[in-house]
Order: C-alpha cells, then sequence, then structure tokens
C-alpha cells in the first residue's frame, strides 16, 4: 500500500512570499495529483504529473520519480491562496488513489 | 461546461435510515469515483467504475454500504442503517478514461444524529 506523507502540516505567511508544500510517497507510481480544497470544501485538481515539472500560472509543481517525493510551489502567494493543498498517489490498483492529510495554508494580507 | 454535480448538497438523517447520495459525472466521462472525507480525517477511496467493467469495491467500509452506476452515467451511493460514524463529506469524481485528471463535484455533507 503506497503511504503519502505531506509536510507542512500546516503554513502561515505572508502575502507575496514564496510557498512550497512536499510530498513523499513509498511506492512508485505512474502519476501524482496536486488538489486544492478551499474553506467550503471544494476540490480542484491542480496538476497531474508524472515526471518533470508543470506550471500553472502561480503554482509550479515538480516530481522527483527517483527520490518519491513531489513539491508544490506558489510564488507570490495571495490571501486567496488559502487553502488546503493535498497530495494524492495511486494505491492498490491505480485508479484508487490514496490522500495525503493535506497541507493547511494560510496568507495573511 | 458542466461540471460533476451532487445532490443532495447537504444530508441530515436520523441514525439507523437509509440514505442515497447522487452524483452525476462529466458527460463523456468513462471513469467514476467515490471519496469519503469524515471531520479532521484524509480523503478514502470508496468505490470506482470503469465503463462497463465491475466495479472496485475494495474502498467500501462496511456492507452497509453500496453503490451503483446506471447507463454509464449517473451513480447513487447508499447507505443502509445509517451510524454516527457515517457523517462526513461525500465527493465523487469523474475522469475521462481511468488514468485521467479526475474532476471532482462539491460533495454531499452527510450528518447522522
Amino acid at each position: 500500500k503506497n503511504e503519502v506523507e505531506q509536510s507542512p502540516q500546516n503554513l502561515t505567511a505572508q502575502e507575496g512570499e514564496f510557498i512550497t508544500i512536499n510530498c513523499s510517497y513509498s511506492v512508485g507510481i505512474s502519476a501524482l495529483h496536486w488538489l486544492q480544497q478551499h474553506p467550503g470544501g471544494g476540490i480542484v485538481s491542480l496538476f497531474m504529473l508524472s515526471s518533470g515539472k508543470k506550471k500553472h500560472g502561480r503554482l509550479i509543481a515538480t516530481i522527483n520519480i527517483q527520490e518519491k517525493h513531489s513539491s508544490l510551489h506558489i510564488t507570490a502567494s495571495h490571501p486567496r491562496d488559502s487553502a488546503v493543498y493535498i497530495c494524492a498517489v495511486p494505491g492498490r490498483g491505480a485508479q484508487k488513489l490514496v490522500f495525503g492529510q493535506g497541507t493547511r495554508l494560510t496568507i495573511n494580507p | 461546461g458542466a461540471g460533476v454535480s451532487q445532490s443532495p448538497s447537504n444530508k441530515v438523517t436520523e441514525k439507523g435510515k437509509d440514505v442515497e447520495l447522487r452524483c452525476d459525472p462529466i458527460s463523456g466521462h468513462t471513469a467514476l469515483y467515490w471519496y469519503r472525507q469524515s471531520l479532521g480525517q484524509g480523503l478514502e477511496f470508496l468505490i470506482y467504475f470503469q465503463g462497463n467493467s465491475a466495479p472496485d469495491k475494495s474502498g467500501l467500509p462496511s456492507d452497509r454500504f453500496s453503490a451503483e452506476r446506471t447507463g454509464g452515467s449517473v451513480s447513487t451511493l447508499t447507505i443502509q442503517r445509517t451510524q454516527q460514524e457515517d457523517s462526513a463529506v461525500y465527493l465523487c469524481a469523474s475522469s475521462l478514461v481511468e488514468g485521467f485528471e479526475q474532476y471532482f463535484g462539491p460533495g454531499t455533507r452527510l450528518t447522522v444524529t
């Protein structure tokens, strides 16, 4: 079974700061997902990546398959980025996602 | 275009009652997933449907839980004889095919009193 660890669990920063959230997993995977969950509970898929780096606006996701590690970066953070960020990887069976516990990010103005 | 929709958005039920939660996936998406997020806990996989294949039910926590997907589209998650520990947000997601990005619905918040 794939185990997923995220760090930090909570992160508070000031507007404009560069943010990094980390995700480590135990078993080799085909792809890793980064999700964003806003206070209202809705979940949005941010990235699905299997190698290298992906960028969308101020968000950048990287993955190192050999080290079984991924990072989510937010540049020029803004209060609207405040949310829980969740990393997920395939479990036993490629489509059964196993989720990290999430990182609660708070960006203060 | 329309995203994944779920109904009801909130459901309060008495312990022992049965509940049905509905998910309408994005049109054309062949894969559909149900997840649960209990208070203070992370997301957990419940069940997965892909096309006409037999569903992967390995995440269902007990035999009180069942799900079906009619016509390869709408799915219903049924919880029989609800217990307080069933209180959670139940999330549905769909993807074009398995292995592709999953799109999540807004969830149904179930409260068992």
